[in-house]
């Protein structure tokens, strides 16, 4: 069964410090990453998407890697914001268009 | 382009009644997906449609559930006869083929 794990469940970080937040997968066969930015209310909005080829992605402060080999990615966010209190969620793709979510990382970030 | 638009926002409804919640795909994308999300389970994939065509229902929990395209511009998620366990945000998403798939705003269904 395709599963996407994602840690911490939680965590708080206080503003303008970096933190990095990590999504293991076995998904297969693979096709893409995507890590989604939830805020509370709202739809996901995506981050980043990358492919097979691609390790690394950035969209202003975050910045997400892929390792293939060891099916693992990571989301950095540099320099934290209020606004980046959210749920972020790892989403795999097979090449089949099946989509298989992580439960998501609660980020709060405080003042 | 607006995005895509989902409606209503919010519904609530007692045991028994059906519900049907109303998706408005971003114009020239052939995908869309319905998906429901709860605390408890996360986000889960009910059906995906591909040039108005169901492609996969089998994340639809039972026969109490169905989805329609009867169109490219219009999808709809019916729960008839609904329960309290139905109770999630139901989120609808459009994409162009395997590209990055736009979600819409949500409906919040409670069911008492």
């Amino acid at each position: 069964k395709n599963q996407v794990e994602q840690s911490p469940q939680s965590l708080i970080i206080l503003e303008g410090k970096n933190c990095t937040l990590q999504c293991n997968y076995t998904v297969s066969p693979f096709s893409n990453l995507r890590w989604y930015k939830q805020d509370t209310g709202r739809g996901p909005v995506s981050l980043t998407i990358m492919t097979f080829s691609e390790n690394t992605k950035s969209n202003g402060r975050y910045t997400a890697t892929l390792d293939a080999d060891t099916k693992q990615s990571s989301l950095h966010i540099t320099a934290s914001q209020l606004s980046d209190s959210a749920s972020y969620i790892c989403v795999v793709s097979a090449t089949d268009y099946k989509l298989s979510f992580g439960a998501g990382t609660t980020v709060t970030v405080r003042a | 382009d607006a995005g895509v638009i989902q409606s209503p926002r919010h519904e609530v409804t007692e045991m028994g009644q059906e519900v049907t919640l109303r998706c408005k795909p971003i114009s020239g994308h052939n995908s869309l997906f319905w998906y429901r999300q709860t605390m408890m389970r996360g986000l889960e994939l009910l059906i995906y449609f591909n040039n108005n065509v169901p492609i996969d229902d089998s994340g639809m929990p039972e026969d109490r559930f169905s989805a329609k395209m009867p169109n490219a511009s219009f999808s709809t998620l019916k729960i008839q006869p609904s329960e309290p366990r139905d109770s999630a945000v139901y989120f609808c998403a459009s994409s162009l083929g395997q590209g990055e798939a736009f979600f819409g705003q949500g409906t919040r269904l409670t069911v008492v």
